[in-house]
């Protein structure tokens, strides 16, 4: 069954604290990408990766890293210096060419205890 | 700067009653419009992609069409079971660019 994976679903971070989110997906695609959502607004883009070892950063990446080692994973480190990591995170990946219809994973909640 | 706009906010809807969400765009070079269905608590669904000027697509009852500056999401006798935030999302430039959001229509249809 071939889809997107995220975990896990609910995520509680402490201050100075980094946390990991997973993001896998096995329907082959080149591009990967994490978004950010918050109550009344629209997804922003953390950072993407359209290649194995390669990234880019999005509009908020300050306070987050990624890594692209394997075409199936990128993982999302929320690190200390974000100050105000409580969201909904999403991981959508795609394929590259003419038609790059994005689909997301069902989204990771990260809370801030 | 490239931007997305929704409209309404909230849309409140009997069931039956069709109506239209908006969403207009200012990028330069649109490689595509996407529209996205996305239930509290989860990812968003795609529905549909749109390429170019006067192309339509339907999907039971939800057609949606592109204009040069707009595209709009016509619901049709809509049910209950359709209420969810709907967001659409614009590519533009160059291959493997991400998306740009939208901040979403909420519909609620009530029976």
């Amino acid at each position: 069954d071939g889809g997107i994976t995220q975990s896990p679903k609910y995520l509680f971070r402490k201050e100075g604290q980094n946390v990991t989110l997973s993001c896998e997906q096995n329907l082959n695609h080149d591009a990967m990408y994490w978004y950010r959502q918050d109550p009344g607004q629209g997804l922003r883009l953390i950072y993407y990766s359209q290649i194995v070892n390669d990234f880019q950063k999005g509009d908020i990446a300050e306070g987050y890293s990624v890594s692209r080692e394997k075409k199936e994973s990128f993982p999302l480190t929320v690190t200390s210096a974000q100050k105000n990591p409580t969201a909904f995170y999403l991981c959508a990946s795609s394929i590259r060419g003419q038609q790059e219809t994005q689909y997301f994973g069902p989204g990771t909640r990260l809370l801030v205890l | 700067e490239d931007q997305v706009t929704q409209s309404p906010e909230a849309l409140r809807l009997q069931e039956g009653e069709s109506s239209s969400l908006n969403c207009s765009y200012t990028v330069s070079g649109l490689r595509g419009l996407f529209w996205y269905r996305q239930d509290p608590g989860k990812g968003p669904e795609f529905l549909f992609t749109l390429y170019s000027a006067g192309e339509e697509k339907e999907k039971e009852r939800l057609k949606a069409t592109l204009t040069k500056k707009e595209s709009f999401l016509h619901i049709t006798a809509p049910k209950p079971e359709d209420s969810a935030t709907y967001l659409c999302a614009v590519q533009a430039g160059q291959a493997g660019t991400a998306l740009i959001f939208g901040k979403g229509t909420t519909l609620s249809v009530s029976s």
